[in-house]
């Protein structure tokens, strides 16, 4: 399968504690996105890398949450002391600079609950 | 803000229908506009984009229409089968510097019925 990896899909944790989800794009895709989806809602932006550089971030990705690509290719997402209002899906998706759409592919989802 | 407006919440329609979608922007920066189709569980799939320089693109079943004067586009799905049941959300995206993140509606949840 080349499509948009995520782990784990699914993260239960208490109230307080950290999480950190992974995301693999699709092997030549230089561009990277997190988004967060809630219940009955579309998802939302939250940052974006090209290559191993940060370079879009929503004022959603407050300061608990942090990104990284370090060798552009895989990324992590984590959130510190997790409160009951991160409950989400936490969605990745990659696309190529390459593509005159900049169509982008997601991928599965981690659904987080904090209980 | 709600930047992309999208409508019905809901729709239910029979098998061999047509499923209407609305959407409608305030942003006349956007320039792509894709759709995405959701299953319970799974993460969105791209079904077809257009760009505001045409005002129709079909793709087998699924049409997308575009009113750059009304700011409104539209997902026409043709001949609709209970597998198309699932969430459908559009979204749009300037293509400017600097400028990546889709903007989603909020999505409608579609029923096909046999």
């Amino acid at each position: 399968d080349t499509g948009v990896s995520q782990n784990p899909r699914h993260k239960i944790t208490k109230r307080g504690q950290n999480v950190t989800f992974r995301c693999d794009p699709i092997s030549e895709h230089n561009r990277l996105y997190w988004y967060r989806q809630t219940l009955g809602q579309g998802p939302e932006f939250l940052t974006y890398f090209q290559n191993e550089a940060q370079l879009e971030k929503s004022r959603l990705l407050s300061d608990r949450f942090s990104a990284e690509r370090p060798k552009g290719s895989f990324s992590t997402l984590e959130i510190q002391r997790t409160e009951q209002g991160d409950s989400a899906m936490y969605l990745c998706a990659s696309s190529s600079a390459g593509s005159s759409y900049n169509e982008q592919f997601f991928g599965p989802g981690t659904r987080l609950t904090v209980l | 803000q709600q930047q992309v407006k999208q409508s019905p919440q809901s729709l239910i329609v029979q098998k061999g229908g047509i499923s209407i979608i609305n959407c409608a922007y305030e942003n006349t920066a956007f320039d792509y506009f894709p759709w995405y189709q959701q299953f319970p569980g799974k993460g969105p799939a791209l079904l077809i984009a257009i760009r505001p320089d045409v005002s129709e693109k079909k793709e087998g079943r699924f049409t997308i229409s575009f009113n750059k004067s009304a700011k409104q586009f539209s997902l026409h799905i043709m001949d609709s089968q209970p597998g198309d049941s699932a969430t459908y959300f559009c979204a749009a995206k300037t293509s400017g510097a600097g400028s990546y993140q889709l903007t989603f509606g909020k999505g409608t949840k579609l029923s096909v019925i046999p």
